[in-house]
């Protein structure tokens, strides 16, 4: 079975201090993979997204970038968090096939102070 | 760009009472997937629905698919305090790219 996981769980970084999540998929091959971010009781918003090792588009301009280094694996990264990084991210994978859901890992929840 | 509207935004019901969330657009839409996240966790897929006017049911929850494909409800039956969570409806776009435009979301608290 697939599993997808995500790390940390949480985390308070400082205004001005870098940031990476990283996020690994297990059990399947060649998935897409998204970084959502979620504002407190707001809906989910797509940051990037990744068809394969190296592809990255960016839906949203931010402080943020986001990299595929391996089949499976999918890092957002940024150099210099604002306040406004705050906010809960999510990765999430899907099979890479018109019409199928997507798998979220239990996301990380950022603090910048 | 694209844009799906869910309401209402909060919905405060005792348990026992039913529960309806509606999801619209001004465009037709290809399909409309749709999740629960509760409270502090992930969003988890419910049901996708494809075809104009389908219908689908998962125990208490009824999803619908209107017939111009421009809307979406998720009916709940008898809430439960496990039903507490928010409710998203998501519309799959970009073809294999699969990416999701999701609704703001409808927030559930269930009274016991």
């Amino acid at each position: 079975s697939q599993t997808i996981h995500q790390w940390p769980a949480t985390l308070v970084q400082p205004v001005g201090s870098p940031l990476s999540l990283e996020c690994t998929v297990e059990g399947t091959s060649n998935p897409n993979l998204y970084w959502y971010r979620q504002a407190a009781g707001r809906g989910l918003q797509l940051l990037f997204y990744s068809v394969g090792i190296g592809q990255i588009s960016s839906e949203v301009p931010q402080n943020l970038s986001a990299s595929r280094p391996q089949d499976r694996q999918f890092i957002l990264s940024s150099k210099k968090l604002l306040l406004s990084d705050s906010g809960f991210y999510l990765c999430a994978w899907n099979w890479g096939l018109e019409n199928t859901e997507a798998f979220f890992g239990q996301g990380t929840r950022l603090t910048v102070v | 760009g694209q844009q799906v509207m869910q309401i209402p935004q909060y919905q405060h019901v005792q348990e026992g009472e039913d529960f309806t969330t509606y999801c619209n657009s001004s465009t037709t839409l290809s399909n409309i997937q749709w999740y629960k996240q509760r409270p502090g966790g992930h969003p988890v897929f419910l049901i996708q629905l494809v075809k104009s006017g389908e219908v689908k049911k998962q125990k208490r929850l009824t999803f619908q698919f209107g017939e111009a494909k421009k809307n979406s409800s998720l009916h709940i039956t008898a809430t439960q305090t496990t039903d507490v969570g928010t409710y998203f409806c998501a519309e799959s776009y970009g073809g294999s790219q699969g990416n999701l435009i999701f609704g703001k979301g409808t927030k559930l608290s269930v009274k016991p």
